[in-house]
C-alpha cells in the first residue's frame, strides 16, 4: 500500500519553464490537496479538491493550475515558472467527513522539491 | 478565517527532560485543532486532534495537548523526550463544520523545530 505518492521528488527548472507534479493515491480518498511548504510559513494550501473532476483555490493560488481528471490523481502545473515558486511542494488526500472520514486526517506524500533559477 | 501561531520557531531541549510547544489560534467560528510531526525528508503525520469532549487528548508516541478555549491554546506537551522526537511540528486548526464548505481544509502554523540533544 503505497499511500501518497509525489513525482517528481526534485526538480529545477528555470524561469519561465513549465512543468506539472503528479500527486497519485491509492486509499480512494475523496479530498486531495496541494500546500507548499516555505521556511517560516509552515503550509500555505495552494489548490484542493472534493471530488473527481472537481477543483478550488486555496490561499495562495495564483500561478498554479490544477486537474483531477481521475479520482486517484491529482496535478499541479506552473505554467510559467518564477522564482517565488521555489518550495518544497506536498500533496494530501483524505476521506470525506460524510464517509466516515475523521476530520484532520491528512495522509502526506513525501514532498517535491522545487528550484527555480 | 482562522490563523495559528507557534510561539517558538526552535526549541532544543536534552533528552529526557519535558517539553512543551505552544500554539495560539485565532477564529471567529468553532474549530478542530491538530498537531502533525514532519521528520527530516518525510511528509506530516497526524500526532494527535481535538474535535470535541476531554480538553486534554492523547496521540502517539507519548504526546499529550491541552485545549484552553478561554486562551485560545493547544499546546503540546511531552514529559520525557528522546532523541527520535527531534523533528518540525505543525499545529493546525480547521473549522469545527460537519463536511459543509470547510472540506477539510486545514490551516498551518509556522512550525516549530524541536531538537532533542543527548
Amino acid at each position: 500500500n503505497a499511500g501518497v505518492t509525489q513525482t517528481p521528488k526534485f526538480r529545477v527548472l528555470k524561469t519561465g519553464q513549465s512543468m506539472t507534479l503528479l500527486c497519485a493515491q491509492d486509499m480512494n480518498h475523496e479530498y486531495m490537496y496541494w500546500y507548499r511548504q516555505d521556511p517560516g510559513m509552515g503550509l500555505r494550501l495552494i489548490h484542493y479538491s472534493v471530488g473527481e473532476g472537481t477543483t478550488a483555490k486555496g490561499e495562495v493560488p495564483d500561478g498554479y493550475n490544477v486537474s483531477r481528471l481521475k479520482k486517484q490523481n491529482f496535478l499541479l502545473g506552473l505554467e510559467s515558472a518564477a522564482p517565488s515558486q521555489t518550495s518544497v511542494y506536498f500533496c494530501a488526500s483524505s476521506y470525506s467527513w460524510g464517509r466516515g472520514g475523521r476530520p484532520g486526517e491528512l495522509f502526506f506524500g513525501e514532498g517535491s522539491r522545487l528550484t527555480v533559477l | 478565517a482562522q490563523s495559528v501561531t507557534q510561539l517558538d520557531s526552535q526549541v532544543p531541549v536534552f533528552e529526557e527532560a519535558p517539553v512543551e510547544l505552544r500554539c495560539n489560534y485565532s477564529s471567529s467560528v468553532s474549530v478542530y485543532l491538530f498537531w502533525y510531526v514532519q521528520y527530516p525528508n518525510q511528509g506530516l503525520q497526524l500526532l494527535l486532534k481535538y474535535l470535541s469532549g476531554s480538553t486534554l487528548v492523547k496521540g502517539i508516541n507519548g504526546f499529550e495537548a491541552e485545549f484552553n478555549k478561554s486562551q485560545t491554546s493547544f499546546h503540546l506537551r511531552k514529559p520525557s523526550v528522546h532523541i527520535s522526537d527531534t523533528a518540525e511540528y505543525f499545529c493546525a486548526v480547521s473549522r469545527a463544520n460537519a463536511g459543509g464548505t470547510s472540506y477539510g481544509k486545514l490551516t498551518f502554523g509556522q512550525g516549530t523545530i524541536l531538537t532533542v540533544h543527548p
